[in-house]
């Protein structure tokens, strides 16, 4: 089993649809997740981060994490073209200087106008 | 105020050849790590060096080796490349003294290699 699973889509909605990508973990060591936004031929970039289970809210964006379901998600709501791109979700150990992290597949996204 | 930056950005090598990639970290940055990132897959993390020492690594073979320099930036060497090896190689930067929290990964955009 791997220790992050992430359903690589594809996935298309309409402009203003709301959008739900979602991970599923092994490993319970994991104590800190992130969602990344990566467009085409770019490196990734870092969308949220959050500690603790529950709901953190940026904007059009919510992250979701339930460590008793090992489960985490990301919301966007009001979808638009531009946030067309790879979502990867990232988890890892500690929050300490000496971190790595533990990446999804990926879940590619279009938004169509 | 100047991102990581990583060079070349496309190579085409052929299988048993040896590559080296660069990094130079964000400004005020001192950490570096790598990450191998296949085609259609998450990253992978490679090694990460502080201190020009390597600090941690993952699952890779001995084949991949680095080095950080006083500067900060960074090589990526890979030898006798294999065919798998073709991938998109990310470098992210972070401070070495500071928490996740205070010093998130900051990727540059990747180079592409490609084993024929």
């Amino acid at each position: 089993q791997k220790e992050v699973e992430q359903d690589p889509g594809p996935l298309s909605v309409p402009e203003g649809a709301i959008v739900s990508l979602n991970c599923t973990y092994s490993n319970s060591a994991f104590q800190y997740f992130m969602w990344y936004r990566q467009y085409s031929r770019k490196g990734p970039e870092l969308l949220m981060y959050t500690y603790s289970s529950g709901n953190k809210e940026d904007g059009r964006f919510t992250a979701q994490v339930d460590k008793s379901s090992k489960y985490i998600s990301l919301f966007i709501r009001d979808s638009q073209p531009s946030d067309s791109a790879t979502y990867l979700c990232a988890l890892m150990n500690s929050g300490g200087s000496n971190y790595k992290l533990t990446f999804g597949k990926g879940t590619l996204l279009t938004v169509n106008p | 105020d100047a991102g990581v930056t990583q060079s070349p950005t496309h190579l085409i090598k052929t299988r048993g050849q040896q590559v080296t990639l660069r990094c130079s970290p964000k400004s005020g940055h001192d950490t570096v790590s790598w990450y191998q990132q296949a085609l259609g897959q998450g990253p992978q993390f490679i090694f990460q060096y502080y201190e020009e020492e390597e600090r941690q690594r993952g699952n890779f073979p001995d084949r991949f080796s680095g080095h950080q320099f006083p500067n900060y930036s960074s090589e990526l060497n890979v030898n006798a490349l294999l065919l798998g090896d073709s991938a998109l190689y990310l470098c992210a930067s972070s401070l070495g003294q500071g928490s996740f929290y205070n010093s998130p990964l900051h990727f540059g955009n990747g180079t592409r290699l490609t084993v024929t």
